[in-house]
């Protein structure tokens, strides 16, 4: 199993600016996945972070909107760029188990924007 | 294309049964089940392959019928503890590899 540390857990945020969240895996993945789950909703897939290449995203999410960096095979950000009060929501990181396909969620950042 | 669960709510007693169903419109390669309690990650329950695969541990179990593209959730002789929201998570395979569309989510209330 993986655990995954995501910083910070939740933060309050004021409209236009930014807030980069990090995410550490305590070993070494191929694929990272940010999703973005809105107030009383699911889960929705931002974006596929690989190690060493641009980020994959998904339908509907820019990668001006939400810059990815992923420098090496244990960590990520995610930034969520000029905030609106839309993007408050919960973002999480997970992480795959190659062998069994179990998804690792961290404990998700809670974004608030006001 | 998001998978569609049903019901969207189930009150139950405890020791009572629950069945939740999720349905996709497109070839499955696997489908995963969730549960999600308040302020909480998810944390998996199982995975199920297509092969018309049934899986289970403990009191919970899940059948993937791959021609139908749908899988079941069996919840028997329900616990307090098995409230939260359940979500399925759908994989199409190929290049989506690894990611998962989410279903929208059954909240589940056990009561004493």
């Amino acid at each position: 199993s993986a655990v995954i540390s995501q910083k910070p857990s939740r933060d309050i945020c004021q409209r236009g600016t930014s807030l980069t969240i990090q995410c550490q895996v305590d070993s070494q993945v191929t694929m990272m996945f940010w999703y973005r789950q809105q107030p009383g909703q699911s889960l929705t897939l931002i974006a596929t972070a690989n190690q060493g290449s641009e980020a994959t995203y998904e339908s509907g999410f820019v990668i001006d909107k939400f810059p990815i960096s992923r420098p090496n095979l244990t960590f990520s950000t995610l930034t969520v760029s000029n905030l609106s009060p839309e993007d408050s929501s919960i973002y999480l990181c997970s992480v795959e188990d190659r062998a069994t396909g179990e998804l690792f969620f961290g404990e998700g950042s809670r974004l608030t924007v006001l | 294309q998001q998978p569609v669960q049903s019901p969207q709510a189930v009150i139950l007693r405890e020791g009572e049964d629950a069945v939740i169903n999720c349905s996709s419109s497109k070839a499955l390669y696997s489908v995963h089940w969730y549960r999600q309690k308040h302020g909480e990650a998810p944390i998996f329950l199982m995975i199920l392959l297509k092969g018309g695969e049934q899986k289970g541990h403990d009191k919970i179990s899940a059948s993937f019928n791959e021609k139908k593209q749908q899988s079941s959730l069996y919840l028997t002789a329900s616990q307090l503890s098995y409230s939260g929201t359940y979500f399925c998570g759908t994989e199409t395979g190929g290049t989506s590899y690894g990611k998962l569309t989410f279903g929208q989510g059954t909240i589940l209330t056990v009561h004493p």
